[in-house]
């Protein structure tokens, strides 16, 4: 157990909706990653938040945004989604702060299908 | 954005054989990390290397950071099929950004 809770595990929606994935770091950790991974392939890096603040931004899509609260827990919200969406979504946390990235511990993910 | 491939893509194995896993880079990394994930699970950090050269063992597993710290390696001894999954190594960046590479799907067959 990584201390990384993710919600849902599994998610089934139709194309053009909107959903929000919810990620609680470990605790003491302030800082929050999102990561796309697409057919059990790599992480595509989507957005990183260090205690309420964005950070830094990677491949991530205009349709999706993402924001971290007061409490450090993150959502990730995807809106008009495609098919092409359909991948799994990590969060991961990290205790380091805006120096380095240090370890990364990764959640169990959630599953998006987008039919 | 920085671009990390590994190879091989996939690798398929006899238990008790050795293998090495390659991830390059054209990019410069104040350091490199190796992640191990497995079905239904998020990645599982396994090592971090930061200097040029430097080289990490971990019981049967050898990572090494190439000298100008664009390349690393893992070589895994007498492979096991408790060593199957998906390899992943990932960079960091100045900017404090941790990149992954396209993995490595490893499978030991007893």
């Amino acid at each position: 157990d990584s201390g990384v809770t993710q919600t849902p595990k599994h998610l089934i929606t139709a194309t053009g909706q909107r959903v929000t994935l919810r990620c609680s770091p470990r605790s003491g950790d302030l800082s929050v990653y999102w990561y796309q991974q697409s057919l059990d392939q790599g992480l595509q890096f989507l957005i990183q938040y260090y205690n309420g603040e964005e950070r830094a931004k990677g491949n991530i899509l205009e349709r999706f945004s993402a924001q971290q609260f007061p409490d450090l827990h993150s959502e990730l919200n995807l809106s008009s989604l495609e098919l092409g969406d359909s991948a799994l979504y990590f969060c991961a946390s990290s205790v380091r702060s805006r120096l380095n990235t240090g370890e990364l511990f990764f959640g169990e993910g959630s599953r998006l299908t987008v039919l | 954005t920085q671009l990390l491939e590994q190879s091989p893509q996939f690798l398929s194995i006899q238990e008790g054989e050795n293998l090495t896993v390659y991830c390059n880079s054209s990019s410069v990394f104040s350091s490199l990390q190796w992640y191990r994930q497995e079905p239904g699970e998020g990645p599982v950090l396994l090592v971090t290397v930061v200097t040029g050269g430097e080289v990490k063992k971990l019981k049967r597993l050898t990572f090494q950071f190439g000298d100008a710290r664009k390349d690393s390696s893992l070589h895994i001894t007498a492979a096991q099929p408790g060593d199957t999954g998906l390899y992943l190594c990932a960079g960091e960046t100045g900017a404090n950004n941790l990149f992954f590479g396209t993995g490595t799907r490893l499978t030991v067959i007893p």
